[in-house]
């Protein structure tokens, strides 16, 4: 078993769509929590980064974590053809940081 | 503030050969770290260094290596390439440990071993 796991989809949804991203993880020694935004041929860039179990918001996008069932997750609103790219979860902690497989997300006009 | 520069971007080898990257981090930052990224896979640890020592390696053969300057920007080499090493190769600094800190990744050197 991976100790992070992370639908690779791909997920295709319409603009303005709720869109609902998703990690669970088996250590429980992991403390940060961390999504990443990758969009063809360029690095991934940080998009939402907690420690703690509850929500994070940012414009439109929130972080969810629950330490309590290994289980995060990343919510965009009123998605837009521009937030298609690829979502990696991470997490860290311990001097370990591992990244999930990212989830490939399109977003159609 | 410049970004995490990496070159080249692009590169062709045959098996057999070996191949350098190099990686310069943001200015300030002491930790560097390297990942492979293919689509099968995904994101692969391959080895992080902080002020010039190796602190963590990941699960890879001891063809690749790595090492950082006093300056804190690192290379990386992959010597007697095989077909299953073209990937994007990707580098991140860090002010702290990665960890437990953001991450700045660079755009990736694209290695295709033919």
């Amino acid at each position: 078993q991976k100790e992070v796991e992370q639908d690779p989809g791909p997920l295709s949804v319409p603009e303005g769509a709720i869109v609902s991203l998703n990690c669970t993880y088996s250590n429980s020694a992991f403390q940060y929590f961390m999504w990443y935004r990758q969009y063809s041929r360029k690095g991934p860039e940080l998009l939402m980064y907690t420690y703690s179990s509850g929500n994070k918001e940012d414009g439109r996008f929130t972080a969810q974590v629950d330490k309590s069932s290994k289980y995060i997750s990343l919510f965009i609103r009123d998605s837009q053809p521009s937030d298609s790219a690829t979502y990696l979860c991470a997490m860290g902690g311990y001097n370990k940081l591992i990244f999930g497989a990212g989830t490939r997300l399109a977003v159609h006009p | 503030k410049a970004g995490v520069t990496q070159t080249p971007r692009y590169l062709i080898k045959t098996r057999g050969q070996q191949v350098t990257l190099s990686c310069s981090p943001i200015s300030g930052h002491r930790s560097v770290s390297w990942y492979q990224q293919t689509p099968g896979q995904g994101l692969q640890f391959l080895f992080e260094y902080f002020s010039e020592t190796q602190r963590n390696k990941g699960n890879f053969p001891g063809r690749f290596s790595g090492r950082q300057f006093s300056n804190s920007r690192s290379e990386m080499n992959v010597s007697t390439l095989e077909l299953g090493d073209s990937a994007l190769y990707l580098c991140a600094s860090s002010l702290r440990v990665p960890s437990t800190d953001t991450q700045y990744f660079g755009p990736g050197t694209r290695l295709t071993v033919l």
